[in-house]
This record gives structure tokens, sequence and C-alpha cells, in this order.
């Protein structure tokens, strides 16, 4: 099992808002980054840092960080952004990077 | 525009070693880290591990035992080397342009902002 933790699955009615978390104990020193994949491709960065955005990337993603979670939140969700989202870290130890086991985001 | 792209054996046999290089076309190795993941089928990301372009490694414990990642600077690429492979080792795996960032509060903080396309690798006799 990963240091870092997500939902296996979440779902959004299209144009709602939704949050998607990663809870692990190096989040709390330590910023997570985003990535989506869809079926076939390589993962997009879609939020690193504090809340940066790759070139690109559309303002309704948007990320947070509170404690030991980081979250991903998507503001009106759009049929294209049914994806696998992973978040990434550095890990408990800090010497390591590591991936969360990813959410599957389907959008109603 | 910078791009990335994995090349290598698609099928390699058990107990042998696994090798595979990512080109860096249209930029420059130095100043960033680069890591290779791998993603078995239908299962999340894992990272492999990281070369530094002035040589330095940095390898997911899990596989510390089996990896080895070189750089080629005159040549713009770097290199994967996993031994004695197993069929849990069969997997899409994916190069990765790698940047580090200081944050204030948060300290040195990774990520991954370009990617290859990913070549698959089955492991089998």
């Amino acid at each position: 099992s990963s240091e870092l933790t997500q939902d296996p699955s979440v779902s959004v009615a299209l144009g709602q808002t939704v949050r998607i978390t990663c809870q692990g104990d190096s989040l709390r020193s330590y910023y997570a980054s985003w990535y989506q994949q869809k079926p076939g491709q390589a993962p997009v960065l879609v939020i690193y840092g504090k809340n940066k955005r790759p070139s690109g990337i559309p303002d309704r993603f948007s990320g947070s960080s509170s404690g030991n979670t980081a979250s991903l939140t998507i503001t009106g969700a759009q049929a294209e952004d049914e994806a696998d989202y992973y978040c990434h870290s550095r890990d408990s130890s800090g010497n390591h990077l590591v991936f969360g086991g990813g959410t599957k985001l389907t959008v109603l | 525009q910078v791009q990335l792209q994995e090349s290598g054996p698609g099928l390699v046999k058990p107990s042998e070693t696994l090798s595979l290089t990512c080109t860096v076309s249209s930029g420059s190795i130095s100043s960033y880290y680069w890591s290779w993941i791998r993603q078995p089928p239908g299962k999340g990301l894992e990272w492999i591990g990281y070369i530094y372009y002035s040589g330095s490694t940095n390898y997911n414990p899990s596989l510390k035992s089996r990896v080895t990642i070189s750089v080629d600077t005159s040549k713009i690429r770097f290199s994967l080397r996993l031994s004695s492979v197993t069929a849990a080792d069969t997997a899409v795996y994916y190069c990765a342009r790698t940047s580090r960032e200081w944050a204030t509060i948060a300290g040195y903080y990774y990520y991954m902002d370009l990617w290859g396309k990913g070549t698959t690798v089955t492991v089998s006799s």
C-alpha cells in the first residue's frame, strides 16, 4: 500500500464541484502535485506547489492542503475531466518520492 | 518544444535485465531531475527513481537493489536498467522530466512536468 492514500473512486454531476483528496504524513511537510491520466495516455501534471497550474490547464482545477491532507478541486466539472487522478509527493522519510494509489473520477 | 521518447525492447525474459532509454529532444538535460515511473496493467503509478543531470541518483527503496539509472548528457538521454526481472515487472514504463522547487514553509518539493508517451514492457519466456 502507498504512503499516500486516495479514495479509489469519486463521482460528480456535470457542472458541479468535486474534491479529490490525498492523505499522508509527509503532506504535513511537503507539497503534493497532481496528475490527470486518461485511458491509454501518459499522465499530465495539473497542479503543483501551493496551488500552481501549468500552462494550458484550465482554472477550474485548483489545489489546497491542510494538515496531512492535500486536495484537488475541480469547480464545474466537465465531461473531459473524467479520468484517473494521482497525487505525488515526498515520502514520510523525505528521502524518496511516492505516488498515491489514484482516484477514478466519473462525471455523471 | 521539448519532448521525451522512451525506447527499448518490449519483451524481456524472466531473470534477465530490462534496459530502456529516454531521449530528450529539442531541449537541455541540464538543471533538471529525470525520473522513471512505471504502471502495471490496471494498476497505479510507481516511482522507480531519478537522476540529476550531474549524475546523482535516488531510487525507490523497494527496487533499489535491482535498479540503475544513468545519464548521457552529450547525447541528451538517460537510461534505466532493472535486473532480475519477473512477471511483476511487466508494466508501461514512463520517463519524465522532474523539477524541484523551494517553498519557504514546505521545503523542497518535486513535480513531473513533462512525460514521455510510455513504452510497454512484458516479462515472459
